[in-house]
């Protein structure tokens, strides 16, 4: 079974310009999550999908960051324009649907380091 | 509000032997599930072991076992025989069973194992 896809892998810019990440989730998971983590810290949650629809964005700084999942199964998240707080590793995962079974698992990709300069 | 404290901001052990890593948890929920996931300096996070809430056993996964003490909202790993490879952040996590899948974690501990 594949696992969680991310990329790229890493990411270097300058601060006010705008970058994009991509997440492949694993095939038939309906939940999809974006974390930021700064170094030092956990997983912060930015947003959480379950098929396309958002379920939680309520730590998601909208003015500047957004994501979609538009078919229920890619996602991507967009930063425009960067600051350099916004300098972290940005984690993907994924999870079966709420009351499946075993949706209580979440598997995470390699994640995105992004430096802001 | 639901919170995951890790206490522990680092920890080292000597290879073979045991270390105990820390974590409490404040929720309202009386269901749920409590997680420690592992992230080595790669940085993929791998889940470790898991607990559910209303199984009073504690969860064992080969040399990694927890100490689960619901009353006192405490859920500690003990990795036992440390290996050099248990190096890495191990964060604590924590998921309401209800509705939304939303996971809460820890600010981590860094453990160093040492040969």
């Amino acid at each position: 079974e594949a696992g969680v896809a991310q990329s790229p892998r890493y990411k270097i810019i300058e601060k006010r310009q705008s970058v994009a990440f991509w997440c492949n989730p694993i095939s038939g998971h309906a939940t999809l999550y974006w974390y930021q983590q700064i170094l030092g810290q956990g997983p912060k949650l930015l947003i959480q999908f379950q098929n396309n629809g958002v379920v939680d964005d309520s730590q998601l700084p909208k003015d500047r960051f957004s994501a979609e999942r538009l078919k229920g199964v890619d996602s991507t998240l967009k930063i425009q324009p960067a600051k350099l707080e916004d300098s972290a590793v940005y984690l993907c995962a994924s999870s079966l649907a709420p009351f499946r079974d075993r949706s209580y698992e979440q598997y995470f990709g390699p994640g995105t380091r992004l430096t802001v300069t | 509000a639901q919170t995951v404290t890790q206490s522990q901001p680092e920890m080292s052990v000597q290879e073979a032997e045991t270390v105990t890593l820390s974590c409490t948890y404040d929720t309202s929920e009386s269901d749920y599930y409590l997680f420690w996931y592992k992230q080595p300096p790669s940085r993929q996070m791998i889940l470790v072991i898991r607990q559910e809430a209303y199984k009073q056993q504690n969860a064992t996964e080969n040399r990694f076992s927890v100490n689960f003490q619901k009353a006192a909202k405490s859920f500690s790993l003990k990795i036992s025989d440390s290996q050099l490879g248990d190096a890495a952040m191990y964060f604590c996590a924590y998921r309401p069973r209800r509705t939304g899948n939303q996971f809460y974690f820890g600010t981590g501990t860094s453990l160093t194992v040492i040969p």
